[in-house]
């Protein structure tokens, strides 16, 4: 059974960058029938799409955060990850690394989610 | 911008049926846009309940059923029982790797 771990700093300055790793058990994130996504969601607040990154490189974001994201795979350690630049308190959020079907466009697997806080 | 619309808040009986629903700002839902269905208990990742419309993901109770109701698709709870109180969100596929989550629904079981 896939797995999906998040891993990163809970804790960022306002203005920094902010890194987020999904590690990949149990599946490899080289197969062509995946995408690998973000999703955030603030406290008490919805579930928001940030991009998704195929095996091949090929990136797809959420145009509200188009200018800020950058996300990235490493096929050698079965990882994928998230940057996000120049972070205000209103990033702040569980983020969320999902493995989505390309078939069904479902996203089928998730991780458990890391909070994230924005703050000096 | 395109918007996913969701009830905001629902309750049912236990024994009850309920129908969530997943519309656009501007336009229908069809299975063109791949909706899908995520149940999210407080804590806890999200979960698959539906996919392409209607399709049960694995090891979901068979209370659960989804479907394309006018213009919109459709999630119905028949027979809730009380751990299915839960906040349910939609997802809608746009095209060009693009995805809308909906706002929503608090389902109550009361």
């Amino acid at each position: 059974q896939v797995q999906l771990q998040e891993s990163g700093p809970g804790l960022v300055k306002p203005s920094q960058t902010l890194s987020l790793t999904c590690t990949v058990s149990g599946g490899s994130i080289s197969s062509g029938s995946y995408y690998w996504s973000w999703i955030r969601q603030p406290a008490g607040k919805g579930l928001e799409y940030i991009g998704r990154i195929y095996t091949t490189g090929s990136t797809n974001y959420n145009p509200s955060l188009r200018s800020r994201v950058t996300i990235s795979i490493d096929t050698s350690k079965n990882q994928f990850s998230l940057k996000l630049s120049s972070a205000t308190a209103a990033d702040t959020a569980v983020y969320y690394c999902a493995r989505v079907d390309v078939l069904t466009e479902n996203f089928q697997h998730w991780g458990q989610g890391t909070l994230v806080t924005v703050s000096s | 911008q395109t918007v996913v619309t969701q009830e905001p808040s629902l309750s049912v009986s236990p024994g009850g049926t309920v129908t969530l629903t997943c519309g656009l700002s501007s336009g229908s839902v069809s299975t063109r846009y791949y909706p899908s269905w995520y149940q999210q208990t407080p804590g806890q990742a999200p979960r698959t309940l539906i996919y392409y419309a209607d399709t049960r993901s694995s090891e979901v109770p068979d209370r659960f059923s989804g479907s394309i109701l006018g213009n919109k698709a459709a999630l119905t709870i028949t027979g809730a029982q009380a751990d299915d109180e839960s906040d349910y969100y939609c997802v809608l596929y746009m095209g060009s790797g693009i995805y809308v989550f909906g706002s929503g629904t608090k389902v109550t079981v009361l």
